[in-house]
């Protein structure tokens, strides 16, 4: 199985700033990372696939980089909206396994 | 509009069952790959089953398998969940999630399943 560790946990920030997610995975999944962003009892939302696809309808401000096994996705100049839960997932093999989470908190 | 929408949580006792459906609109559906994906009360996303568009294929999680089984109806735009022998780890918010090309791109909002005496 394919461990998926995102870094950090928990992330304090401000609107308007930068924020960088890191997702590292125990083998290379090639670029078959997915990016998704969960807001309190809500189902997730994809963000990201492909590694660096940003899916039709997300903002511009959201990009995802990386192949094999180290992967980041970063959010420019972020909004009241974007403070939630970040999760990447591996769709190289099954299982398809999720990071722990990031959590980004209002600073 | 895509939909999925899920139905059949609800409270079972240890050792019990339970079978959820989830009914897909808006897409065509037999085209599509179907996904089950868990969440314990705070904690993460765990990825529980996987089945092709034609049935061919079928994944299991090593928490669930030999006691959960994914099915579907193309004819009926619908999948399934049969959870058997359920126990209290189980309990979770169970969606479910269309598959496309791998990634997972349409979520249902979720049924509660809780697992307790």
């Amino acid at each position: 199985e394919i461990q998926m560790t995102q870094s950090p946990s928990n992330l304090s920030a401000s609107v308007g700033d930068r924020v960088t997610i890191t997702c590292r995975a125990s083998q290379s999944v090639s670029w078959w990372l997915a990016w998704y962003q969960q807001k309190p009892g809500k189902a997730p939302k994809l963000l990201i696939y492909k590694a660096s696809s940003l899916e039709t309808g997300v903002p511009s401000r959201f990009s995802g980089s990386g192949s094999g096994t180290e992967f980041t996705l970063t959010i420019t100049t972020l909004q009241p909206d974007d403070f939630a839960t970040y999760y990447c997932q591996q769709y190289n093999v099954y299982p398809y396994t999720f990071g722990q989470g990031t959590k980004l908190e209002i600073k | 509009e895509v939909q999925v929408v899920e139905s059949g949580g609800g409270l079972v006792k240890p050792g019990g069952s339970l079978r959820l459906s989830c009914a897909a609109s808006g897409f065509p559906f037999s085209s599509f790959s179907m996904n089950w994906v868990r969440q314990a009360p705070g904690k993460g996303l765990e990825w529980v089953s996987s089945i092709t568009s034609s049935s061919s294929y079928i994944y299991y999680a090593d928490s669930v398998r030999g006691r959960f089984t994914v099915s579907r109806d193309n004819a009926k735009n619908s999948l399934y969940l049969q959870m058997n022998s359920l126990r209290a780890e189980d309990t979770a918010v169970y969606y479910c999630v269309r598959g496309n090309s791998g990634y997972y791109d349409y979520w249902g909002q979720g049924t509660l399943v809780t697992v307790s005496s």
